[in-house]
C-alpha cells in the first residue's frame, strides 16, 4: 500500500517566490524519519532535508524548510526565494523502523517543480 | 570525489542479455541499496545489505542477483533481460541510523532492445 503521498504532479512558480510541496504518509510505527530529495533533470538524487519524528521543531535547512504536522501526518517542503535551479522533480520519502521494512526509503510519486523568471 | 559511484552511467541492450551493474562508495557507511526508478519517475527499493548481509530482498524477480564482495561495493547482476527492465538503476548508501540519509549515486539508465 501507498505509504506516501505527493498530490501535486507538478507546478509552476515564479522566480523568487515561495513554493510549498505537499507530502502526506502514512505509518503506524512511532519511529520514523521523513526525507526529501530534488532529482533535476540531468537525473541525480540530491538530499535537500530531514525531519525526525520526535524532533520539536521543523527542520530548516538554508532555502530549504519543512512544515512538519506530525497530528496531519504530513511533512511540507516550503523552497523560500525560488531560483531557476531549482526546476527539479522532488520527492518525498519516509523511512520507518518496523520489523519488516528495516529502515528502507518509500518514495512518493514526486512533484515537478518549474521555475519561471 | 565521487560519494557513490555507479557504473555504467548508460547500458543499452538486447533482450535475453546478461549485464551487471557496479556501484562503489567511499564515505565508510554499513548500508547499501539498489532502487529501481520507473518511465514514470516512480522509485522502488529492490534490495538493501548491511555489512555485506542481505537485509531488504523486496519482490523483484530471480533474475536480479546482487552481490556485495565488500562493505564499500554492492553489484548488481541482471540476467535474461527483458523490456520491462527498462529503467534506472540507483544505488545508494547510508549509515545505520534512522536519521541519516541516503546518499545516491548518479544511476544507470538500462535500456533493452
Amino acid at each position: 500500500a501507498q505509504k506516501i503521498t505527493q498530490t501535486q504532479p507538478g507546478m509552476f512558480v515564479q522566480e523568487k517566490e515561495a513554493v510549498t510541496l505537499d507530502c502526506t504518509y502514512d505509518t503506524s510505527d512511532p519511529s520514523y524519519g521523513l526525507f526529501w530529495y530534488k532529482q533535476p533533470s540531468s537525473g541525480e538524487m540530491i538530499f535537500l532535508i530531514y525531519q525526525g519524528s520526535y524532533d520539536q521543531q521543523n527542520a530548516t535547512e538554508g532555502r530549504y524548510s519543512l512544515n512538519f504536522q506530525k497530528a496531519r501526518k504530513s511533512a511540507n517542503l516550503v523552497i523560500s526565494a525560488s531560483q531557476l535551479g531549482d526546476s527539479a522533480m522532488y520527492f518525498c520519502a519516509m523511512r520507518d523502523w518496523t520489523t519488516d521494512s528495516w529502515g528502507k526509503l518509500q518514495f512518493g510519486a514526486g512533484t515537478q517543480v518549474v521555475v519561471t523568471p | 570525489d565521487t560519494a557513490v559511484s555507479q557504473t555504467p552511467k548508460y547500458l543499452v541492450t538486447q533482450m535475453g542479455n546478461d549485464k551487471s551493474i557496479k556501484c562503489e562508495q567511499n564515505l565508510g557507511h554499513d548500508t547499501m541499496y539498489w532502487y529501481k526508478q520507473d518511465s514514470k519517475k516512480f522509485l522502488k527499493i529492490m534490495f538493501s545489505y548491511n555489512n555485506k548481509e542481505l537485509i531488504i530482498n523486496e519482490t523483484v524477480p530471480n533474475r536480479f542477483s546482487p552481490k556485495s564482495p565488500d562493505k564499500a561495493h554492492l553489484n548488481l547482476h541482471i540476467n535474461s533481460l527483458e523490456l520491462g527492465d527498462s529503467a534506472v538503476y540507483f544505488c545508494a548508501s547510508s549509515r545505520d541510523r534512522a536519521d541519516q540519509p541516503q546518499h545516491f549515486g548518479d544511476g544507470t539508465r538500462l535500456s533493452i532492445l
